[in-house]
């Protein structure tokens, strides 16, 4: 089954270190995209950054950078440099093809608190 | 200029009623989807539509109607309201229902509370 796991349910960093969130994904499809979305404590859900299964370079955003490990099926997010306005949840999320149409499917997210 | 927006932000209902949200995104994208975020934040897809026709529905209750007037818009008609409805509904779009690489853009999301 397609799937995607985040084993961290809560990080901690302290401002202006990098932090790795992890994900990890189960799928058997060749083509799929990885995504990774910002949830804020006022809700809404913000893109990220997006990865490509068939993309040879690991994918970079300003201070996000996606560490995508075929082999391993992880897309760890690396958040550089963290700021205070960095806390939210973050989800790790996969399109996949269902039936010829895309759908996707979210992780259960990781709370991530940028202390001072 | 808000790409995807919803409303309302926050509704707060009896059991039993019915309610609607409505969606609207001016991306000029082809796909629109209604997703359900429990308590615990899980997200779930819920419908999607392309070009106003229904392709995803997964095994949602007939009490949740989506009805897409134009490719612009998406509503979601709750009927029958029960405490277990009670999440936030987010709505989203994307440019097209087939590609992989196509990202989807958010909603602010719709905090419905069944009482």
């Amino acid at each position: 089954a397609q799937k995607i796991t985040q084993t961290q349910p809560g990080m901690f960093v302290q401002e202006k270190e990098a932090v790795t969130l992890d994900c990890t994904y189960d799928t058997s499809d060749p083509s799929y995209g990885l995504f990774w979305y910002k949830q804020p404590s006022s809700g809404e859900m913000i893109f990220l950054i997006y990865q490509g299964s068939y993309d040879q370079q690991n994918a970079t955003e300003g201070r996000y950078s996606l560490n995508f490990q075929k082999a391993r099926k992880s897309a760890n997010l690396v958040i550089s440099a963290s700021q205070l306005g960095d806390s939210a949840m973050y989800f790790c999320a996969m399109t996949i093809m269902n039936t010829g149409f895309q759908k996707l499917v979210f992780g259960t997210g990781t709370r991530l608190l940028v202390s001072p | 200029d808000t790409a995807v927006s919803q409303t309302p932000k926050y509704l707060v209902t009896q059991m039993g009623n019915d309610k609607s949200i409505k969606c609207e995104q001016n991306l000029g994208h082809d796909t629109m989807y209604w997703y359900k975020q429990d308590s615990k934040k899980f997200l779930k897809i819920m419908f999607s539509y392309n070009n106003k026709e229904l392709i995803i529905n997964e095994t949602v209750p007939n009490r949740f109607s989506p009805k897409s007037p134009d490719k612009a818009h998406l509503n979601l008609h709750i009927n029958s309201l029960e405490l277990g409805d009670s999440a936030v509904y987010f709505c989203a779009s994307s440019p097209s229902l087939a590609g992989v690489k196509d990202t989807q853009y958010f909603g602010p999301g719709t905090r419905l509370t069944v009482l």
